[in-house]
């Protein structure tokens, strides 16, 4: 089945940098690349996803970047604020399942 | 349009007492998915359900745990005799339709954060 790898697990930086966190998945058949926001105590948000029939997706500060030959899709986000603070999960489906298969997460820290 | 519905948001129970998480989709969604969260960990697939049907529960331990999508109502996860180490975050997500290969996507409730004491 498919396996998401997810780096760093934590990531600080000061506001105003750009802030990436990569994944990679194993299912080459996957075909939907999802990333999802958590708040603390609250459920997870989706901010932004890719298909595999395209390369780069943007919205607004945030960017998603997919290299379906490495199998490796990257998360860009721009002017970090404080109130990007939270911890990110990249997800893949496709192939043979229905379902989001997720990473374990990166904490990222904006420092004001 | 209300998002996805979970009840309650805080549940806690004695060890060998039975758990019953409710999830209500988007409206129009006919697609539900139950993920379990562990504290700082993420999230892991349990199961996904299609009105009235079971379209993949391997991540489902094979005893206790249950879970149904009925034509009229919300989702359903039962954990039964529940034990410590359910302890966690169980979320829920619903799709207007597969999202294997179509144009939709997953949107998750607040989940149901359960505590077995």
């Amino acid at each position: 089945g498919e396996n998401v790898e997810q780096h760093p697990s934590t990531l600080s930086v000061q506001e105003g940098d750009s802030a990436v966190i990569k994944c990679t998945y194993s299912d080459s058949a996957s075909n939907y690349f999802p990333w999802y926001k958590q708040e603390l105590g609250k459920g997870p948000q989706l901010i932004i996803d890719i298909r595999s029939n395209v390369g780069e997706k943007k919205d607004q500060r945030i960017a998603v970047t997919l290299n379906k030959t490495a199998k490796h899709f990257s998360l860009h986000i721009t002017e970090t604020q404080p109130e990007d603070s939270a911890v990110y999960f990249c997800a893949a489906m496709g192939g043979s399942q229905g379902n989001l298969i997720f990473g374990k997460g990166t904490k990222l820290s904006v420092k004001p | 349009n209300a998002g996805v519905m979970q009840n309650p948001r805080h549940l806690v129970r004695r060890r060998g007492q039975e758990a019953r998480l409710r999830c209500s989709p988007m409206k129009g969604h006919s697609h539900v998915y139950w993920y379990r969260q562990l504290p700082e960990e993420g999230l892991k697939f349990m199961v996904y359900l299609q009105k009235e049907n079971i379209i993949d529960e391997s991540g489902m331990p094979k005893e206790r745990f249950s879970a149904e999508f009925p034509k009229e109502g919300p989702s359903i996860l039962r954990i039964q005799q529940v034990v410590r180490g359910d302890s966690a975050a169980y979320f829920c997500a619903s799709s207007l339709t597969t999202v294997l290969g179509g144009n939709t996507e997953a949107f998750f409730g607040q989940g149901t954060r359960l505590t077995v004491v």
